[in-house]
């Protein structure tokens, strides 16, 4: 079993609709880092947080530690922001490149 | 651009030939590290390199992966005798700082072995 999951695994939406993004993880963390893929395209980071809030143009994650639950959210979808979104978790320990990576959600947003 | 850059974008091999990775960091960043992405698998980390020293490599296989970061020139991870099961993608990513500092990724190398 990962220690990081992700819901959906497939999520499609038409453009203008409200996507939410969920990721739940088992292992106590510093920071955890929310990526964005295009397909057969590089990798960008999109947030890295360890409580609280972040937001970013149509952009929103929030963690909850207690729960072990993160949420990216995107506003006003277009399909631009079609991609791969991976969830990921620094396991802490001084370092922050030891992540360990959920499976991604294939986000596809249709106009 | 002055982003991590990487290359080959892609690369083919046949088993038992050696696969050779590049990934030069962003300006002004020392730490380097390589990730690999295995089809229908999520991104594992795979070593951490500061200039001439590799720091972490607790995630690379035992045999046959090496990774080096040359005092002058890009960081490489070289592969011998690929096999079918190499076929991935692999990532490098690099950072200011190794406590603090933001990861930024690579367009990643795509290496197929027939």
């Amino acid at each position: 079993k990962n220690e990081v999951e992700q819901s959906p695994q497939n999520l499609t939406a038409q453009e203008g609709e409200f996507i939410t993004i969920n990721c739940s993880y088992s292992v106590g963390i510093s920071a955890l880092h929310w990526l964005q893929q295009h397909p057969g395209g590089g990798i960008v980071s999109l947030f890295m947080l360890s409580s609280g809030k972040k937001k970013h143009g149509r952009l929103i994650a929030t963690i909850n530690i207690q729960e072990k639950h993160s949420s990216l959210h995107i506003t006003a979808s277009h399909p631009r922001d079609s991609a791969v979104y991976i969830c990921a978790a620094n396991q802490g320990g001084g370092s922050n490149y030891k992540l360990t990576f959920g499976k991604g959600t294939l986000l596809t947003v249709n106009p | 651009n002055a982003g991590v850059m990487q290359n080959p974008r892609h690369l083919v091999r046949r088993r038992g030939q050696e696969a050779r990775l590049r990934c030069s960091p962003m300006k002004g960043h020392s730490h380097v590290y390589w990730y690999r992405q295995l089809p229908e698998e999520g991104l594992k980390f795979m070593v951490y390199l500061q200039k001439e020293n590799i720091i972490d490599e607790s995630g690379m296989p035992k045999e046959r992966f090496s990774a080096e970061f040359p005092k002058e020139g890009p960081s490489i991870l070289r592969i011998q005798q690929v096999v079918r099961g190499d076929s991935a993608a692999y990532f490098c990513a690099s950072s200011r700082d190794q406590n603090t500092g933001e990861l930024f990724f690579g367009e990643g190398s795509r290496l197929t072995v027939l």
